[in-house]
Order: structure tokens, then C-alpha cells, then sequence
């Protein structure tokens, strides 16, 4: 059973385009995360939900815009692709407690590529 | 922010060899959590070791141990008996222990290469 799950896995699009990027746990964690890396290989956290609420909103542009309808999903609209959105976007999930060291697990990730 | 720093790039080993890749942080917090992460060419980020800052003992996990030195604030990472499976991108990765906080910070990367 995939326990994080991302679709589509490849996305290829066009500039100007809107695009969306499903995530899916069935671990019953409680947070979720968007990572972005890019094409030198560096990730970095964009959002973070818990509870379906956002906690972290790193300064990623608005036209980034995450969804979570449940605790088990966690989605990322993006409008108006520019050349710079290009990246691997991993979702990962967890469970929030505090001073506990969790493990989030991450999805296999999917890559964007915007032309 | 905390800054995670990874100072090789690129590093290589024989099979059955030891290697040790690097990893230094900044940061003003007294509790947190280090992370190893692996990402061979599927992508796929696989958690190999974890060390909580309150632990003085080091963790290993079979082949994978790691040098934890809070004061100067490094953390590396000792793979022993290097197998070709080991080939990946490596990353270290900091989490605070302040409950408001839970995403990771990581580290730029080293790539390994395993020579057979």
C-alpha cells in the first residue's frame, strides 16, 4: 500500500497555464507539507497543514495556492505557470506532536516542467 | 531560519569502504531533531537515520551511524561496508523541537557515488 501518494507524476505544461497537484496519505497522520526542489537539487518547505488548517506559509508567490479538504489530502493549485515554477514538488505527511521526533514520509514526488 | 550546510558536493567510495559525508547547522535553539535522508535516482526521499540534540548517545542503524557534535554543531554521517545500493543523493535536515514548527530545513546535498 503506498502510504504517500502524488499525481500526476510528470506534468508537463505551459507557460500562462493553471495546474494542480493532488496528495494522498493513508497513514492518519495529521500534517501535511508541500517541498519544493529545484534544479540544483535544493528542497525547501512551502506549506505545512495541520488539522486541514495552515500552519507555515514559507514566501512562496500567490499564485501558489494550497488545498486541504481532509486531513488525508493535501493539493497545490498553481495559476499562471512561469518558467520558474520547474521543480520536483514533494508532498510529505506526519503526525504533530510536540518535542517527539516523527518521521515524515514523502511521496515520490512530481516533477513540473513548464515550457 | 536555520541554515543547514553541506560542504561536498559530490563524494565517492569504493565498495566495502567507509565513507563519511558532512553536515554543519546554525541555529539558537537548544532542542531539535537531525535527519539523514537519502534520494537515489527514483526520487524518492527515504529516511535513514534520526538523532534527537538532547541524546549525547550517537545512532546507528545497521551500516549508517552518525558523529553528533552539539557544541560545534555538526552532524555527520558514517556509512560503513559501502554497497552499490548506497549510490544516492544524501541530505542532512533539521527540524526544531518547538511544537509550532514542524517542516524540515535541509542541507544543499552530497551526491555519492559507489565505485564497484
Amino acid at each position: 500500500d503506498t502510504a504517500v501518494s502524488q499525481t500526476p507524476k510528470y506534468l508537463v505544461t505551459q507557460m500562462g497555464n493553471d495546474k494542480s497537484i493532488k496528495c494522498e496519505q493513508n497513514l492518519g497522520h495529521d500534517t501535511m507539507y508541500w517541498y519544493k526542489q529545484d534544479s540544483k537539487k535544493f528542497l525547501k518547505i512551502m506549506f505545512s497543514y495541520n488539522n486541514k488548517e495552515l500552519i507555515i506559509n514559507e514566501t512562496v508567490p500567490n499564485r501558489f495556492s494550497p488545498k486541504s479538504p481532509d486531513k488525508a489530502h493535501l493539493n497545490l493549485h498553481i495559476n499562471s505557470l512561469e518558467l520558474g515554477d520547474s521543480a520536483v514538488y514533494f508532498c510529505a505527511s506526519s503526525l504533530w506532536t510536540s518535542g517527539e521526533s516523527d518521521e515524515q514520509y514523502f511521496g515520490p514526488g512530481t516533477r513540473l516542467t513548464v515550457t | 531560519a536555520q541554515t543547514v550546510t553541506q560542504s561536498q558536493p559530490e563524494m565517492s567510495v569504493q565498495e566495502a569502504e567507509t565513507v563519511t559525508l558532512s553536515c554543519t547547522y546554525d541555529t539558537s535553539e537548544s532542542d531539535y531533531y537531525l535527519f539523514w535522508y537519502k534520494q537515489p535516482p527514483s526520487r524518492q526521499m527515504i529516511l535513514v537515520i534520526r538523532q534527537e540534540a538532547y541524546k549525547q548517545q550517537n545512532a546507528t542503524e545497521n551500516r549508517f551511524s552518525v558523529n553528533f557534535q552539539k557544541a560545534a554543531k555538526s552532524f555527520s554521517l558514517k556509512i560503513s561496508d559501502s554497497q552499490l545500493g548506497d549510490a544516492a543523493m544524501y541530505f542532512c535536515a533539521y527540524r526544531s523541537a518547538w511544537s509550532g514548527a514542524n517542516n524540515l530545513f535541509f542541507g544543499t546535498g552530497t551526491r555519492l557515488t559507489v565505485i564497484p
